[in-house]
């Protein structure tokens, strides 16, 4: 089944806490990147990446890095979460070429920062 | 640079009614896509439609349908004969189709309730 898989789904820390959220997919996509979602600003991009060893900045990078190292997996991190982090984070995927622009949509991953 | 905008943070619509879903944009581009995606309470995002701007004829699937207009800068999206199951928040979004960076744009959206 073609689909982009984020991990984990939920997770609670601590500020400081380094953490990294995982993402994966297997539909052999050129593009990847990452948004979090918060009440009354909808979904925002943090980074995306066009093919591996290709990324850049979205509009609101401050505080995560990532890394894309294969084609398939595009890690969010964040070195030290704040409490302003705390929110609702997609990752998507489309193909490159051929662009038909549909984002494909992992399942999300609800982020608690205390 | 470009912005989404949805000025109807929540509407309401009787089951089996029409309602339609504002969104405008903005963008100096000529070529691109424009999207609305559907979130319901399980929080998955899902493509609703799809439309291209050098398309003229307006996207439709199935009780979804827009109405583009490209000079305007508008794209609103119908539902007819609304069901219990269109209850969800709906994300209007814009991409830019020429080669080059992939950014997109999404607007803040539109929580939709379902009466019955």
């Amino acid at each position: 089944e073609a689909q982009v898989t984020q991990n984990p789904r939920y997770l609670i820390t601590v500020t400081g806490k380094k953490l990294t959220v995982t993402c994966s997919q297997n539909m052999n996509h050129e593009y990847m990147s990452w948004y979090r979602q918060d009440p009354g600003l909808g979904l925002r991009q943090i980074y995306y990446s066009m093919n591996v060893e290709v990324t850049d900045k979205g509009d609101v990078p401050e505080g995560y890095k990532v890394s894309r190292k294969e084609k398939r997996n595009f890690p969010l991190i964040l070195e030290s979460p704040s409490p302003n982090q705390t929110s609702l984070y997609f990752c998507a995927s489309t193909l490159r070429d051929r662009h038909t622009g549909e984002l494909f949509f992992g399942e999300g991953s609800r982020l608690t920062v205390l | 640079a470009q912005t989404v905008t949805q000025s109807q943070p929540e509407m309401s619509v009787q089951e089996a009614e029409t309602v339609t879903l504002s969104c405008t944009y903005d963008t100096s581009e000529s070529d691109y896509y424009l999207f609305w995606y559907k979130q319901p309470p399980s929080r998955q995002m899902i493509l609703v439609i799809r439309q291209e701007a050098y398309k003229q004829q307006n996207a439709t699937e199935n009780r979804f349908s827009v109405n583009f207009q490209k000079a305007a800068k508008s794209f609103s999206l119908k539902i007819s004969d609304s069901q219990l199951g269109d209850a969800a928040m709906y994300f209007c979004a814009y991409t830019r189709t020429t080669s080059g960076t992939y950014k997109y744009i999404f607007g803040t959206g539109t929580r939709l309730k379902v009466l019955a």
